[in-house]
């Protein structure tokens, strides 16, 4: 089966812009999460949806945000871009509603480049 | 809260042993371990959910110690397909999937 597709791939923005990242999760899961990952802080959690529910938020500002569609597939929104939002974004998904015994299966990641 | 990795890297020969070890602050209900090889997806590796379970994936395994909140994953005579970085993710009360810093492997022939 088709794993996590993350669109797209890479991303160049300008300081200031905002930027919409997509996320469609392997058919049939219903919880997807998302993490930046950067060289010097490895896997940051940003937020997890289940069934269009936000169930948890990490420390991030405001300008980061989410939302989950019926069919599962999630975007991430990040608004007013910053230099150190340069990252690779990544997105998870797992099959369970208890993620505590659930393997996560993660997509590509989309790396955005913020100039 | 993170939690902590040790070492942050490590270099072994072929056929060497290691161990990264992996500590949180809080209560852990379960510890994840995942790998991921340069430019590509986290894979996942294991999950401990008890106290003092211990699971292995071919010759890699990892305990988990619940009293001290500890998580250690020993690599067995590592092969070259072993490097990459390695990352614990921990669950805690609020039943997020948080991540440590990660720990760097290099097995070099």
């Amino acid at each position: 089966k088709a794993g996590v597709t993350q669109t797209p791939r890479y991303l160049i923005k300008t300081r200031g812009q905002q930027v919409t990242l997509s996320c469609s999760p392997i058919s049939g899961h219903r919880s997807v999460s998302w993490y930046q990952q950067t060289p010097g802080q490895g896997l940051q959690f940003l937020f997890e949806y289940f069934s269009e529910t936000q169930r948890n938020k990490g420390n991030f500002p405001g300008r980061f945000s989410g939302r989950q569609f019926s069919n599962s597939r999630s975007e991430m929104n990040v608004s007013t871009l910053e230099l150190g939002d340069s990252a690779l974004y990544l997105c998870a998904s797992s099959l369970m509603t208890d993620s505590m015994n659930t393997e996560a299966f993660f997509g590509q990641g989309t790396r955005l480049t913020v100039v | 809260q993170q939690p902590v990795q040790s070492p942050q890297a490590v270099i072994l020969r072929e056929g060497e042993d290691a161990v990264i070890n992996c500590s949180s602050s809080k209560a852990l209900y379960s510890v994840h371990w995942y790998r991921q090889k340069h430019g590509e997806a986290p894979v996942f590796l294991m999950i401990l959910l008890k106290g003092g379970e211990q699971k292995g994936h071919e010759k890699i395994s990892a305990s988990f110690n619940e009293k001290k909140q500890q998580s250690s994953l020993y690599l067995t005579a590592s092969q070259l397909s072993y490097s990459g970085t390695y990352f614990c993710g921990t669950i805690p009360p609020g039943n997020m999937l948080t991540f440590g810093g990660g720990t760097r492997l290099m097995v070099k022939p």
